[in-house]
């Protein structure tokens, strides 16, 4: 079992453009959600997706989306990017009644 | 609204000591708790997890314990080594009959344990 996967694992973009990260589940999990950790602080919540539709969405603009395919896997999509998009994105996984795995993380830097 | 709270923020101990980290949460309805380790710039490996009917949880040398009519967690490391020094997060969900997963998370206790 591969555990929690994500794409790419560094990412640098230029503020105004757009950034799609990737995140594969583990196995058998149906439930895919998206944090963001600035350095120092706990990772956020931005939004879960279950059965391929956001049931929970956490204090995040419009400008983070989502998607999660037939397979489970998920994208998060983040346009006009500003400095302040600047952190780790961590993909969890999870069913429920159990606990949350955590994929190793993509470092996006805008400039 | 959640709020979670660690303490201590970071934590420096020598090689073989005990050593007990703090959670506490304001909303005692929770469905779980979990405890988390992070290396620097990496993901989270999932600890402990602790259901709301639950007051612990062993693995190995880590130990978690949970009240939650007082909004507390703590975890109890023992006979700490170098490689333990990381990052510790706990987190709660509410309390949710559908299984959602939102995490609330504190800021996490950095540990060192010095060789």
């Amino acid at each position: 079992d591969a555990g929690v996967t994500q794409s790419p694992t560094h990412l640098i973009k230029t503020r105004g453009q757009q950034v799609t990260l990737r995140c594969s589940p583990k196995s058998g999990h149906d439930t895919v959600s998206w944090y963001q950790q600035a350095l120092g602080q706990g990772p956020q919540f931005i939004f879960q997706y279950y059965e391929e539709e956001e049931r929970q969405r956490g204090n995040f603009p419009d400008r983070f989306s989502g998607h999660q395919f037939p397979n489970y896997s998920s994208e998060l999509n983040v346009n006009a990017l500003l400095l302040g998009d600047s952190a780790l994105y961590l993909c969890a996984s999870s069913l429920a009644g159990g606990g949350a795995f955590f994929g190793q993380g993509t470092r996006l830097t805008v400039v | 609204k959640q709020e979670v709270t660690q303490i201590p923020a970071a934590l420096s101990v020598p090689e073989g000591e005990n050593l007990v980290l703090n959670c506490s949460f304001t909303d005692s309805a929770i469905y779980n708790l979990q405890w988390f380790r992070q290396d620097p710039g990496k993901g989270l490996t999932s600890l402990l997890l602790i259901q709301s009917s639950q007051r612990e949880q062993t693995s190995g040398r880590l130990n978690a314990s949970l009240d939650k009519s007082s909004g507390r967690s703590t975890l109890y490391i023992a006979a700490s080594q170098p490689g333990d020094s990381a990052t510790y997060l706990c987190a709660v969900p509410p309390y949710s009959g559908a299984g959602s997963y939102q995490l609330t998370f504190g800021k996490g206790t950095k540990l060192s344990v010095i060789p």
